[in-house]
Parts: structure tokens; sequence; C-alpha cells
């Protein structure tokens, strides 16, 4: 079964600093790989998503994130944070493969803080 | 274009009680799925409806359940309330089921098992 890690539950950064979100996923296909961020009372947006091509996928608010075969991550970045980026971070996997549909496994998230 | 609606938003329950909660999609989309968020698990998916048919069962007890109607907007049900059944409860739609489409989330429906 596939399952999703990642490994930082708190990150706290400066606004204006770069940050990097860590993902690590197990699946037995090339995935399908999400990253969704949540603010508080909110649902889910989706940031950006990887299906296939082009490594370095871009996203909106200014994430990107790199897919990494050999390592198995799929780790968000951007350049320079903002205070309004405060939120709770997912990574997910989808199940297309396994004839999973629109079924994602999720990470358990990382809460990222800015310090002004 | 109005975005998904989830009913109720906060709804407090008793043990052994049920409950209904209801999602309207986004207009278009015919894909329906249902998480649970809980501080220790995380999110987990329920299921997933298209055109009215389950597509894809989480791995959840019976007690859970859903449907979806003719104009794509979907309902679950939780049977025999636990106290750990308390959660998050979010919807997402989405135009298909070929999972390369994106989800759209709801804000959710807060539910306590009291």
């Amino acid at each position: 079964a596939q399952s999703v890690t990642q490994p930082d539950i708190h990150i706290t950064v400066s606004e204006g600093a770069s940050l990097e979100l860590r993902c690590n996923y197990s699946y037995g296909a090339t995935p399908y790989l999400f990253w969704y961020v949540q603010s508080p009372g909110q649902g889910l947006q989706l940031l950006l998503k990887y299906f296939s091509g082009d490594t370095l996928v871009q996203g909106i608010k200014g994430f990107e994130a790199e897919f990494k075969r050999s390592q198995s991550s799929f780790n968000l970045r951007k350049p320079s944070v903002h205070w309004s980026d405060a939120a709770e971070y997912f990574c997910a996997v989808g199940d297309l493969f396994t004839g999973g549909g629109n079924k994602l496994t999720f990470g358990t998230g990382t809460q990222l803080k800015v310090e002004l | 274009k109005a975005g998904v609606t989830q009913t109720p938003r906060y709804l407090i329950k008793t043990r052994g009680q049920q409950v209904t909660l209801s999602c309207s999609p986004i207009s278009g989309h015919r894909s329906v799925s249902w998480y649970q968020q809980t501080p220790g698990q995380g999110l987990q998916f329920l299921f997933e409806y298209f055109s009215e048919t389950q597509r894809n069962k989480g791995n959840f007890p019976g007690r859970f359940s859903g449907r979806q109607f003719s104009n794509s907007r979907s309902e679950m049900n939780v049977s025999t309330l636990e106290l750990g059944d308390s959660a998050l409860y979010l919807c997402a739609s989405s135009k298909g089921a070929d999972g390369t489409g994106e989800l759209f989330f709801g804000e959710g429906s807060r539910l306590t098992v009291l």
C-alpha cells in the first residue's frame, strides 16, 4: 500500500526566509503527487501536482516542488516566505494505478509558523 | 462560481446516535470524496462517489456509509456514534474520477461526540 511521510511536524521560519518542506512517498509505480495547504478552519487547497514530465513543478502562491524518483521525495519549496503562508501543509499520493480514482493518501502534515 | 458547500458546519451528538452530513459539489463536478480528519490519524479517505456509484471505499467500519444523488450532491451517514468518531469531515469534489484532476475541498463538518 502507498504511504506518505512528512518528517517535520512543525517548522518555524522568519518572514522573507526560504522554505523547504519534506515529503517522502512509497508507491509501486510512477506516483501522482500533490501538495495541499490548509488554513485554520478551512478546507484544503491544492498548491501543485506532479504526474509526469518536468520534475520541477510550479504551483500557486510562489510555491514549487521537485520530484526525485531516486530519493522517493517530493519536497515543497518557496524562496521567500510571507506571513500569510502560515498554515498546515499536506503532501499526498494518488492511487490511480490500482483503480483508486480520486483517493488520496495524505501525510500527517507540517505546521508552518512564520515569525515576523 | 460557488465552492463546495458542507452542512452542517458544526454539530454535537451523543454516543449511540446517528448523524447525516451533506455535501454540495461545485456545479458540473460529478465526483465527490469524503475524508475524516483527526489529530491522531490525520486525513483518512472514507469513500468516493461518481455518477451515483461508489467507486472506492476506505478502511472504515460499516457504520460509515454514503450516497450520491442524481444532482451529484452527496450525503454521508454515521450510525451508532462512538467517541472516536469526533472529527472534521471533509468533502471534496472533482470533475472526473480519473485521479488527475484537482480536488476542491469544502470547509468541513466538525462533529463532536459526547
